[in-house]
């Protein structure tokens, strides 16, 4: 059964322009969630998607939003990069939060802002 | 607001070795969620281990065991015959359990050396 799957790998960007990351959860899952693994900042949540809806959002600026589509696969946006967005991003995916026991991360996208 | 502290920043271990890597967490709730993840260079966070606040008896999965002192807020992980591919990040998470947020609260880390 295949994991949760992220693209692409690694992304560099200019400053100023945008970045579109993309999840796939496992199957059967219809929560996504990311998170944003900056040097020196730890695992930082970003936002939870469920059911197509988001149901939270972590201490970031309108300018990272996302959204969750039919399949339950999930795109994260970054506007406007900054080059403090230089960053893992690692998505996660796991049943509804009601049967949630854990999530399961993929290998996440290397976003580089030059 | 929920913390989780890792005051361990490197640790070391001889392979074959034992070693206890410390997690402590800040709460008000009750009823909450405590996870070890490993992260290896690849990147890819993998669940090590699980425990649910509200079961007294220690998780326990294969040679990783961990020591929940709920009324100390501390929540170690121990590798017991430590091997090569043990070397990695280690983090302590927190979740609540009541769903609102969902989020995973976590530590700094530990990176784990094993020594052959």
């Amino acid at each position: 059964e295949a994991g949760v799957t992220q693209s692409p790998t690694h992304l560099i960007k200019t400053r100023g322009q945008q970045a579109t990351l993309r999840c796939s959860p496992i199957s059967g899952h219809t929560s996504v969630y990311w998170y944003q693994q900056a040097l020196g900042l730890g695992l930082q949540f970003l936002l939870w998607y469920d059911e197509g809806e988001e149901r939270n959002r972590g201490n970031f600026p309108p300018r990272f939003s996302g959204r969750q589509f039919p399949n339950y696969s999930s795109e994260l946006n970054v506007n406007a990069l900054e080059l403090e967005d230089s960053a893992l991003y690692l998505c996660a995916s796991s049943l509804a939060w009601y049967f949630y026991t854990e999530a399961f991360f993929g290998q996440g996208t290397r976003l580089t802002v030059v | 607001a929920q913390t989780v502290t890792q005051s361990q920043p490197e640790m070391s271990v001889q392979e074959a070795e034992t070693v206890t890597l410390s997690c402590t967490y800040d709460t008000s709730e009750s009823d909450y969620y405590l996870f070890w993840y490993k992260q290896p260079p690849s990147r890819q966070m993998i669940l090590v281990i699980r425990q649910e606040a509200y079961k007294q008896q220690n998780a326990t999965e294969n040679r990783f065991s961990v020591n929940f002192q709920k009324a100390a807020k501390s929540f170690s992980l121990k590798i017991s015959d430590s091997q090569l591919g043990d070397a990695a990040m280690y983090f302590c998470a927190y979740r609540s359990a009541g769903g609102a947020t969902n989020k995973l609260i976590f530590g700094t880390g530990t990176l784990l050396a094993v020594q052959p």
